[in-house]
C-alpha cells in the first residue's frame, strides 16, 4: 500500500490564485482529514469527512473548500489564496469514526502564498 | 481553540535518560493519542489510550491517563538520539471523533 499520498510537495502561489491540494489513500479508510501546521501552533483541523459525500468543518475552515466524491480522494481547494494560508498542509486518514483508530498522515504539502 | 496542551514546550536530555512529556486537555475525550514528527516529515502514530484506561505500554513508551485531572503523560525510557523529534498529543472528542492536536513538544536527545 502507498498509504496516504499528497501532491504537490511544494507550491508557490500569488495572492488571489486558486489551487487544489490533492490527497489520496489506498487503505479503504472512511475517515479523512486536512490539517495545517504553523510554527508554534501545532496542527489545526481544517475540514474532515466521515465518508464519501459527507464533509464537515474543523477549527479553521475559512478560505478552504473540500468535497469527497470517492472513498479514496479528499481534495482541499483554496479559492483565493492569501498570505495567511502559507503553511504546511497534512492530509490524514483512518478506518472510521471508531474511537480506537489511529490516524495515518501523508508527507505534507508546503504552500507559500506571496 | 486547541484541545490539548503539551508541557514542556522543549526538552533536552542526554542519551540513556528518560523523557517525560505531559499533556492537558479541556473537555471529555474518547481517547488520547501521541504522535511523533521528525523534522520535515509527516506525523507517525505512537500509542493510543482509551478514556477508560489508566496506563498503557508499547516498547520503551509508557502512557498514563488521568481523566479526573484531564491530563496524560508520555514517558520514553532509555532515550536514544533517534528519539529526537517533535511529539504531539491529540484527543478525539464528540460523536464524529474529531482528532485535535496540541502544539507539540520538541525533544532533543544528545548523544
Amino acid at each position: 500500500n502507498a498509504g496516504v499520498t499528497q501532491t504537490p510537495k511544494f507550491q508557490v502561489l500569488k495572492t488571489g490564485q486558486s489551487m487544489t491540494l490533492q490527497c489520496a489513500q489506498d487503505m479503504n479508510h472512511e475517515y479523512m482529514s486536512w490539517y495545517r501546521q504553523d510554527p508554534g501552533m501545532g496542527l489545526r483541523l481544517i475540514h474532515y469527512s466521515v465518508g464519501a459525500g459527507i464533509t464537515d468543518q474543523g477549527e479553521v475552515p475559512n478560505g478552504y473548500n473540500v468535497s469527497r466524491s470517492t472513498t479514496e480522494d479528499f481534495p482541499l481547494r483554496l479559492l483565493s489564496a492569501a498570505p495567511s494560508q502559507t503553511s504546511v498542509y497534512f492530509c490524514a486518514s483512518r478506518i472510521g469514526q471508531g474511537v480506537y483508530n489511529e490516524q495515518f498522515f501523508g508527507p505534507g504539502t508546503r504552500l507559500t502564498v506571496l | 481553540s486547541q484541545q490539548g496542551e503539551e508541557d514542556p514546550q522543549a526538552l533536552s536530555i542526554q542519551e540513556g535518560e528518560n523523557a517525560t512529556m505531559n499533556c492537558s486537555y479541556k473537555t471529555s475525550i474518547n481517547n488520547l493519542q501521541w504522535y511523533r514528527q521528525n523534522s520535515g516529515r509527516g506525523l507517525v502514530h505512537l500509542i493510543l489510550i482509551r478514556s477508560n484506561e489508566r496506563e498503557k505500554h508499547s516498547g520503551r513508551l509508557r502512557v498514563t491517563l488521568d481523566t479526573s485531572k484531564k491530563s496524560s503523560s508520555l514517558l520514553i525510557t532509555a532515550s536514544r538520539a533517534a528519539d529526537t523529534a517533535s511529539y504531539f498529543c491529540a484527543t478525539t472528542t464528540g460523536a464524529n471523533s474529531k482528532l485535535t492536536f496540541g502544539k507539540g513538544i520538541t525533544l532533543s536527545v544528545r548523544p
